[in-house]
């Protein structure tokens, strides 16, 4: 099966930068998601990992351990809007590539 | 960027009635939808993968006769409710991908059921 840990709740303040981790354990890794979600709204896509290592997006970077099964989510510059929640996913091949979303990390942006 | 849509975006139903919910993709052919539902605070849970022209992979714990679902065509799958129960209330969400390879999943704006 698979498992997937990250943080329930973050408070950071505007213009700092925070890092969400997440950890997850499945048996058919094939890349890992962040999604951002806001209060009432379907979650939108921020990255996608799979291969080890950082990807950087704008304010935005992700980064993959697969021998760790661990991923972070690094958001710079914070602004108020960014208050969300940070949603981590893992795509596994085995039954059919689905995709396996964590239970979420809410984030408070403080002024 | 691929667009899916859901409608209706909320619905309010009785407890015992049925409620139909359609996902669409607009603007490219989705050979596979995911049906997803999240409890306030909560995140998602997958509940059934559909691919066009196939019966829908159900998840554990998920009863495919109280949910079911259709994928008739490459743009649209439904999620039918069936004798909904105050329980069923929830935000109900698709998602579409090109093919079963892509990694790129879109999701719809989602569906509040509010069961009375």
């Amino acid at each position: 099966g698979q498992n997937i840990d990250q943080p329930t709740e973050m408070t950071a303040t505007e213009g700092a930068i925070v890092q969400i981790n997440c950890t997850y354990q499945t048996s058919g890794f094939n890349g890992l998601f962040w999604y951002q979600q806001h209060a009432g709204e379907a979650p939108t896509f921020l990255s996608y990992n799979v291969l080890d290592g950082l990807e950087e997006k704008g304010r935005f970077s992700s980064f993959l351990s697969r021998s760790k099964g661990y991923s972070y989510l690094l958001l710079k510059e914070l602004q108020m809007k960014d208050s969300a929640s940070y949603l981590c996913a893992v795509r596994d091949r085995t039954g059919g590539f689905k995709t396996i979303f964590g239970a979420g990390t809410r984030l408070f942006v403080k002024a | 960027g691929a667009v899916v849509s859901q409608h209706p975006s909320r619905v309010i139903c009785k407890s015992g009635t049925s409620v139909k919910i359609e996902c669409r993709s607009l603007d490219f052919q989705a050979t596979t939808m995911f049906w997803y539902r999240q409890f306030p605070k909560k995140s998602l849970m997958l509940m059934a993968t559909s691919n066009e022209g196939s019966k829908a992979t159900y998840e554990q714990g998920v009863e495919k006769d109280k949910f079911l679902i259709n994928h008739a065509s490459l743009t649209l799958s439904t999620l039918t409710v069936t004798s909904a129960h105050p329980e069923d209330s929830s935000f109900y969400i698709c998602s579409a991908s090109s093919t079963v390879l892509s990694y790129e999943q879109y999701f719809g704006p989602g569906t509040r059921l509010t069961v009375t």
